[in-house]
């Protein structure tokens, strides 16, 4: 039983490279969630994606673009990376926009250099 | 703007004792969850208890329970018989028609 699979586990690039964080859920999940989590700031909602189809912005998501490939997939891509966004990423599902609670994955950690 | 609000940044218990973390919200909002989640040094998050904003009766599970008080906004986690495994931050969590987390407590079970 997987659950949330989150790749790569930690990355490195350059300011200005790209890369696309991937996550998928084998647990039938509607909704799937991108989180940045920095140090005293708690987790940040990049974007979700409440249902297959569809994808909406949270509270930090500019620099980001994602894509729900299917009901299982949704990456988040960075198109230029900053060193802001040094930062660790979680991707996570809910049965239907997290009422019962998160599934997370194991996290990516970035570094931007 | 932030909605959820953990005051305290870090507290530590002796082991077998209780401790409370707190946890207060805004929102207008009136069907809404609250969520305590845990994340040990694993870095792996854990959802440790789900409180329904309709219930008025508190969540419990196993050693944790919350307290909640919707008029006051707040929702307070109590560890009882607290375990050196219990050592981890915590964040308190909102979902309705936004999503928060707070800034986490981090907490230190002393042997």
């Amino acid at each position: 039983n997987a659950g949330v699979t989150q790749t790569p586990k930690f990355q490195v690039l350059k300011t200005g490279q790209s890369m696309t964080l991937q996550c998928a859920q084998d647990m039938n999940h509607n909704s799937m969630y991108w989180y940045r989590q920095d140090p005293g700031m708690g987790l940040r909602l990049i974007y979700y994606s409440a249902s297959e189809g569809t994808t909406d912005k949270g509270e930090v998501p500019n620099g980001y673009n994602v894509s729900r490939l299917n009901k299982r997939e949704f990456s988040l891509r960075l198109e230029s990376a900053a060193p802001s966004q040094t930062s660790v990423y979680f991707c996570a599902s809910s049965k239907n926009r997290a009422n019962y609670g998160y599934t997370f994955g194991s996290g990516t950690r970035l570094t931007v250099v | 703007a932030q909605t959820v609000t953990q005051s305290q940044p870090e507290m530590s218990v002796q082991e077998a004792e209780t401790v409370t973390l707190s946890c207060t919200y805004d929102t207008s909002e009136s069907n809404y969850y609250l969520f305590w989640y845990k994340q040990p040094p694993s870095r792996q998050m854990i959802l440790v208890i789900r409180q329904e904003a309709y219930k008025q009766q508190n969540a419990t599970e196993n050693r944790f329970s919350v307290n909640f008080q919707k008029a006051a906004k707040s929702f307070s986690l109590k560890i009882s018989d607290s375990q050196l495994g219990d050592t981890a931050m915590y964040f308190c969590a909102y979902t309705g028609n936004q999503f928060y987390f707070g800034t986490g407590t981090s907490l230190t079970v002393i042997p």
